[in-house]
């Protein structure tokens, strides 16, 4: 069964520093991993995936991740940080197979400063 | 496409109730995921379901929690008799197929008094 590990439950950052967030999974074959990010009361929105190809993968408001096979690991990252990230981000793994399910992370807290 | 529609956006319930939750999923999207928020948690998978089908409910509470996908209208996830601790935020998540990920609706939170 894949696994994910947050290991950051909360990171400050000031804004405009750069922010880069930590996923470890643990799965048999290639995953597929997905970034989501939870505002307040709202849901959860996409903001990168990888499932092949390019080991790194660009997504919205300027988030970049990078798959590691070697260290399992598909960390997120952006330059420079915005009030308006200050939000909750899972790191997700999926597999294709039977099962057809995503496995969240635990989240990382992400408060921004002014 | 008005992407994948929950309601109620909130529900309070009191102790014994049933809660009826419903999910809407995207046009085209023929996979539905139910998974449980509690506070200061991550999601919890509960049950995934395709039209007519329960293809695994491995996440699900053994007693007084049901899913169902019906081949016409919604996908309802069903809490019989709720007590405290099922007060969370219930999401829901279509996709079409699992490397696009998932499209989740905005939830719905229920509170249990």
């Amino acid at each position: 069964a894949q696994s994910v590990t947050q290991p950051d439950i909360h990171i400050t950052v000031s804004e405009g520093a750069s922010l880069e967030l930590r996923c470890n999974y643990s799965y048999g074959a290639t995953p597929y991993l997905f970034w989501y990010v939870q505002s307040p009361g709202q849901g959860l929105q996409l903001l990168l995936k990888y499932f092949s190809g390019d080991t790194l993968v660009q997504g919205i408001k300027g988030f970049e991740a990078e798959f590691k096979r070697s260290q399992s690991s598909f960390n997120l990252r952006k330059p420079s940080v915005h009030w308006s990230d200050a939000a909750e981000y899972f790191c997700a793994v999926g597999a294709k197979a039977a099962d057809n399910k995503l496995t969240f992370g635990g989240g990382t807290r992400v408060l921004v400063k002014p | 496409n008005a992407g994948v529609m929950q309601n109620p956006r909130h529900l309070v319930r009191r102790r014994g109730q049933e809660a009826r939750l419903r999910c809407s999923p995207m046009k085209g999207h023929s996979h539905v995921y139910w998974y449980r928020q509690l506070p200061e948690e991550g999601l919890k998978f509960m049950v995934y379901l395709q039209k007519e089908n329960i293809i695994d409910e491995s996440g699900m509470p053994k007693e007084r929690f049901s899913a169902e996908f019906p081949k016409e209208g919604p996908s309802i996830l069903r809490i019989q008799q709720v007590v405290r601790g099922d007060s969370a935020a219930y999401f829901c998540a279509s996709s079409p197929r699992i490397e696009y990920g998932y499209t989740f609706g905005s939830g719905t939170r229920l509170t249990v008094v």
